[in-house]
């Protein structure tokens, strides 16, 4: 069975603090993506990862793919109280990129 | 461009009753996934359609539970003489190729 490790489960924060959220598999993936999803609302995609050593930028949020394309960090820089929420982050896995998906951070950046 | 659709967004069945839940994909988009989330837990794959072709459906209980997604309308996930355990968030994504799902905004069932 293919499991993703995400972690911390929780964080709160102050405003202005930097953050990393970790995703850790022994399994490779295709490729990764990262949702942030509000309560009460479906998970939003933020970013897809490919290529192995991948980084992308998202204004303060940095995103990136392990080498062996098995694990991903996602850091904030400078966080603000509007970037509160769960950050999820899934595999793509198999032929039909069915997604495995992390438990979620839980973030709470308070002003 | 519209989103992922999913209607009802909340579904209230007492135990033994039907639950039908519709996922409209964007448009464009030829590839519907269903996703379960349990409360406090991850969301869970469950089926993997095509245009009048179940793929992939290794995460749905093989019994009470049946996807479909005709060639006209929308993806349907059906659930039969539902239970108190099948209270939770249905998600639907859609992809126009094997790659970013975007998803619906969901139904949450509740079962009395």
């Amino acid at each position: 069975t293919q499991l993703l490790e995400q972690s911390p489960q929780f964080l709160s924060i102050q405003e202005g603090e930097n953050l990393t959220v970790y995703c850790n598999s022994s399994s490779v993936f295709s490729s990764l993506q990262w949702y942030r999803q509000e309560p009460g609302e479906g998970p939003v995609l933020l970013v897809t990862v490919v290529t192995g050593g991948e980084v992308k930028k998202l204004k303060r949020l940095t995103f990136q793919f392990g080498d062996a394309r098995k694990d991903s960090s996602l850091h904030i820089t400078a966080a603000q109280p509007g970037d509160t929420g769960l950050y999820l982050c899934a595999g793509a896995t198999g032929g039909y990129n069915k997604l495995i998906f992390g438990a979620g951070t839980r973030l709470a950046v308070h002003p | 461009n519209a989103g992922v659709m999913q209607n009802p967004r909340h579904l209230v069945r007492r135990r033994g009753q039907e639950a039908r839940l519709r996922c409209s994909p964007m448009k464009g988009h030829s590839h519907v996934y269903w996703y379960r989330q349990l409360p406090e837990e991850g969301l869970k794959f469950m089926v993997y359609l095509q245009k009048e072709n179940i793929i992939d459906e290794s995460g749905m209980p093989k019994e009470r539970f049946s996807a479909e997604f005709p060639k006209e309308g929308p993806s349907i996930l059906r659930i039969q003489q539902v239970v108190r355990g099948d209270s939770a968030a249905y998600f639907c994504a859609s992809s126009p190729e094997w790659n970013e799902q975007f998803f619906g905004p969901g139904t949450r069932l509740t079962v009395l």
